[in-house]
């Protein structure tokens, strides 16, 4: 295993249109996250799960944006009706354990135009 | 609401010297650190760690210091290099909370 792993890399899409993004997190990470970064900003969280439980949600994740984690394994984040103040990078991350660290992948850099 | 920030948006330092990075946090709960590098283009990369019952830890080349009274945290990284060249960010964790609270973080620049 190679870390976390999110695709796409890189994606343009034009306002008004659906996107959605995946997340393989480190095989044996039960606790997957995924935050959101602008630029010259930290990573905002965004969602979390333990298993295929969703946990806990930001007030950030307004009700266009849903997050799942059917298997309990990878996740998807889908962004309905795209706004341009969406565009930003989106980072997924997992953790073996609470109070363990946890490990991000490349990100989602997200274009909204 | 909760924050953690950074003293010094940027900081540039001679390869070779010692680089310290703060950061202050408000949340007198949060009772785990994490330090986080991150280079352009790639996602946050895990440095060192520490928890609430310890006010040091080192790792290579880095250290970290923890003061709870004035929730400060701190790393330092010995003999600078080039390749440490990027943005850090502290993260926090609040016990009974999932999530990690990041601040905006600091440039560091390496000077040939």
């Amino acid at each position: 295993d190679t870390g976390v792993s999110q695709d796409p890399r890189h994606k343009i899409t034009k306002r008004g249109q659906n996107v959605t993004f995946r997340c393989d997190p480190i095989s044996e990470h039960n606790r997957l996250y995924w935050y959101r970064q602008t630029l010259g900003q930290g990573p905002e969280f965004l969602t979390y799960f333990q298993n295929e439980a969703q946990l806990e949600k930001s007030r950030l994740l307004s009700d266009r944006f849903s997050a799942e984690r059917p298997k309990g394994s990878f996740s998807t984040l889908e962004i309905q009706r795209t706004e341009q103040g969406d565009s930003a990078m989106y980072l997924c991350a997992s953790s073996l354990a609470l109070w363990a660290e946890a490990f991000f992948g490349q990100g989602t850099r997200l274009t909204v135009v | 609401g909760e924050s953690v920030g950074l003293h010094l948006p940027t900081l540039s330092v001679q390869e070779g010297d010692n680089s310290i990075i703060n950061c202050a946090y408000s949340n007198s709960a949060s009772d785990y650190f994490i330090w986080y590098k991150q280079e352009s283009g790639k996602g946050p990369q895990f440095i060192i760690d520490i928890r609430s019952n310890m006010d040091k830890r080192q790792g290579q080349r880095v250290t970290v210091l923890l003061n709870k009274t004035v929730k400060h945290l701190s790393l330092q990284i010995a003999a600078t290099q080039p390749g440490d060249s990027a943005v850090y960010f502290c993260a926090e964790n609040s016990g009974g909370t999932y999530k990690y609270i990041f601040g905006t973080g600091t440039r560091l620049k390496v000077l040939a």
